[in-house]
């Protein structure tokens, strides 16, 4: 079966550095994708890597490792407002969005 | 902006109730989805429509009826729920599907509970 693992909860202090983990075991690989849903809204697309590698945009980084089927969601300098839940997608070899539960992220002052 | 719109944004809905879900589109875009999200268990995919016919269904049950009259508005007919039903379901599009399937927008949402 197609399996999705990321920490359910984490929580980080505001101003400082956090890593989200997502480890995947998927039939075929197309690329994956981290999305970021606050309470009550939509989930909105953050970053996608299908290269190993890394990959920064903004207080944002996204890395992958295909050959260990993991990836993880940096966030630096953080703020109040990236309180929210964050979500890890593989695209599969259909082209299937195969999500998963997400991390709810808290920040503390 | 999202360029997602759903309604109603909340719902509540006896078991033998008949109600619909609406979504739509601004962005000219060719795929749509319906998904639902319960707490803290993956998005799972309900069904996927490309320029208006239905590509994928996972195993849905019927009391859940989707319609696509447009490549910019999509349905979700209700009807006879569980209350195991209750979640909150979330429309979304793409370009297209395959590779360009991967940056789907997302509406808000509709908030699901079934009494």
């Amino acid at each position: 079966g197609q399996n999705i693992d990321q920490p359910t909860e984490m929580t980080a202090t505001e101003g400082a550095i956090v890593q989200i983990n997502c480890t995947y075991q998927t039939s075929g690989f197309n690329g994956l994708f981290w999305y970021q849903q606050h309470a009550g809204e939509a989930p909105t697309f953050l970053s996608y890597n299908v290269l190993d590698g890394l990959e920064e945009k903004g207080r944002f980084s996204s890395f992958l490792s295909r050959s260990k089927g993991y990836s993880y969601l940096l966030l630096k300098e953080l703020q109040m407002k990236d309180s929210a839940s964050y979500l890890c997608a593989v695209l599969d070899s259909n082209y299937q969005l195969i999500w998963g539960a997400g991390t709810k992220l808290i920040i503390k002052p | 902006e999202t360029g997602v719109t759903q309604t109603p944004r909340h719902l509540v809905m006896g078991m033998t109730n008949k109600k619909s879900l609406k979504c739509e589109q601004h962005l000219g875009h060719n795929a749509m989805y319906w998904y639902k999200q319960s707490a803290k268990k993956p998005l799972e995919l309900m069904f996927v429509y490309s320029l208006e016919e239905r590509v994928e269904n996972n195993s849905v049950p019927s009391r859940f009826s989707p319609e696509c009259p447009n490549s910019s508005h999509l349905f979700l007919h209700l009807h006879t729920l569980q209350p195991e039903d209750s979640a909150l379901y979330l429309c979304a599009s793409s370009q297209d599907l395959g590779l360009a399937s991967y940056e789907q927008y997302f509406g808000p949402g509709t908030r699901l509970t079934v009494t």
